[in-house]
């Protein structure tokens, strides 16, 4: 089944705890993408990929890094986690950048403490 | 001004109902436009995708685009309970920047 896996689906951390979102999907995708949700402002970029090795900023990227050394995984680090990340994440890949559409992950919720 | 507003609902409409979902948007370079739902607890699935202006139909879902007025609907006929869910507009540019900008979503509750 074509899917993008993300873990863990929740997490509660406290301020200052590195931590790690995981992201793979098995389309052979180039672009992929991580998102946070919050209400009232909805979906925002945090950052994206274009192939490997290739990332860009988003909207929002302060206290995110990410990295993709293999064209399938695209973690999300969040090096020191604070209340303000306490959000609703998604990753999500298309096949490009433009108008093909995102198979988007199942969310992983994240509560920062 | 954002450049993608989205009325937010809730919608609530009789089973059966034709539901007509909207967007409105700033930026002239938007070229692809989609629709997504998104059910409670879930990632958003792409529904419909069009490039630039016109109508695009997939059974009961019908996507339009008006570029002039800078303006994009997503109709559904004979709507069901099953069809309950936030839909969120999305849209891109077709160069300059790999980004899509999402309004922020319009619930739609349809009930029995």
């Amino acid at each position: 089944e074509a899917q993008v896996t993300q873990n863990p689906r929740y997490l509660i951390t406290v301020t200052g705890k590195k931590l790690t979102v995981t992201c793979s999907q098995n389309m052979n995708h180039e672009y992929m993408s991580w998102y946070r949700q919050d209400p009232g402002l909805g979906l925002r970029q945090i950052y994206y990929s274009m192939n490997v090795e290739v990332t860009d900023k988003g909207d929002v990227p302060e206290g995110y890094k990410v990295s993709r050394k293999e064209k399938r995984n695209f973690p999300l680090i969040l090096e020191s986690p604070s209340p303000n990340q306490t959000s609703l994440y998604f990753c999500a890949s298309s096949f490009s950048g433009y108008g093909y559409g995102y198979t988007f992950g199942s969310g992983t919720r994240l509560t920062v403490v | 001004q954002k450049e993608v507003e989205q009325d937010p609902g809730p919608l609530s409409v009789p089973e059966g109902a034709i539901v007509s979902l909207n967007c409105t948007y700033s930026n002239s370079a938007f070229q692809y436009f989609m629709w997504y739902r998104q059910y409670s607890r879930k990632g958003p699935e792409l529904l419909m995708y069009t490039y630039s202006s016109g109508n695009k139909e997939d059974g009961r879902f019908t996507a339009q685009v008006d570029k002039s007025s800078k303006y994009i609907s997503l109709f559904i006929r004979d709507s069901q309970p099953s069809d309950s869910a936030t839909y969120l507009c999305a849209m891109s540019a077709t160069s300059g920047t790999y980004k899509y900008i999402f309004g922020t979503g319009t619930r739609l509750k349809v009930l029995a």
